[in-house]
């Protein structure tokens, strides 16, 4: 079945430090990618998403590419603020509604 | 443009008690489903529907109900609480397979 696997963390860092969560999945075939991300007290809300290999998502400052090769999907951005400090989802659908996620990664960043 | 809306947003139980959780959207969606969040283990779906009267078990379906009479809302029901299922519930929906979905700002859920 298809299944999502990302780096759990915690992670902690400084502001504007460079941030990355790796994510990698299995599918039988080539799913939609997606990262999500949930504020303290909120829902998830959609970051950025990838519908086809060696596409690019990106949105805030944060970029992820759909990688075939290494069915993976890793989340970067390159300047970190206090703001981004959240849980981030990795999360992939296939040819249906059902989104399967990975365990979420805690990101904390310190001024 | 109220999107997912999920009440109540926090509630108590005592085991054995039942409830529902309601969740209601306002973008004629038809998919809408519930999902479940325990720490370390990222969302896991309870139930789905693909439209008004058709639902379907996802990974953890077990003590919930669900039903879709209409396109709009989709109710969760606990019929015998029990402390297992101590949670925060999300609700979601979207316009089609494969689109990202919309989620609600969830139910965190205490059974005692």
């Amino acid at each position: 079945g298809n299944s999502v696997t990302q780096m759990e963390g915690p992670v902690t860092l400084s502001e504007e430090a460079f941030l990355t969560i790796n994510c990698t999945y299995t599918a039988t075939g080539y799913p939609s990618l997606f990262w999500y991300v949930q504020y303290p007290g909120e829902g998830l809300q959609l970051l950025l998403k990838a519908t086809k290999a060696d596409d690019k998502g990106s949105n805030k400052g944060f970029e992820a590419t759909y990688r075939k090769e290494t069915t993976s999907f890793h989340l970067e951005k390159g300047s970190v603020q206090v703001s981004d400090s959240a849980v981030y989802f990795c999360a992939l659908i296939f040819n249906d509604y059902k989104l399967s996620f990975g365990a979420g990664t805690t990101v904390t960043v310190r001024a | 443009n109220a999107g997912v809306t999920q009440t109540p947003k926090f509630q108590v139980l005592k085991t054995g008690q039942s409830m529902t959780l309601q969740c209601a959207q306002d973008m004629n969606h038809e998919y809408m489903s519930w999902y479940r969040q325990d720490p370390g283990m990222g969302l896991r779906l309870i139930h789905y529907s693909v439209g008004a009267g058709i639902t379907d078990q996802g990974e953890v379906p077990n003590g919930y109900n669900v039903s879709r009479s209409t396109t709009e809302d989709f109710p969760l029901r606990l019929l015998s609480a029990a402390p297992s299922q101590t949670s925060v519930y999300f609700c979601a929906s979207s316009y089609s397979d494969g689109q990202p979905q919309h989620f609600g700002d969830g139910t965190r859920l205490s059974i005692l």
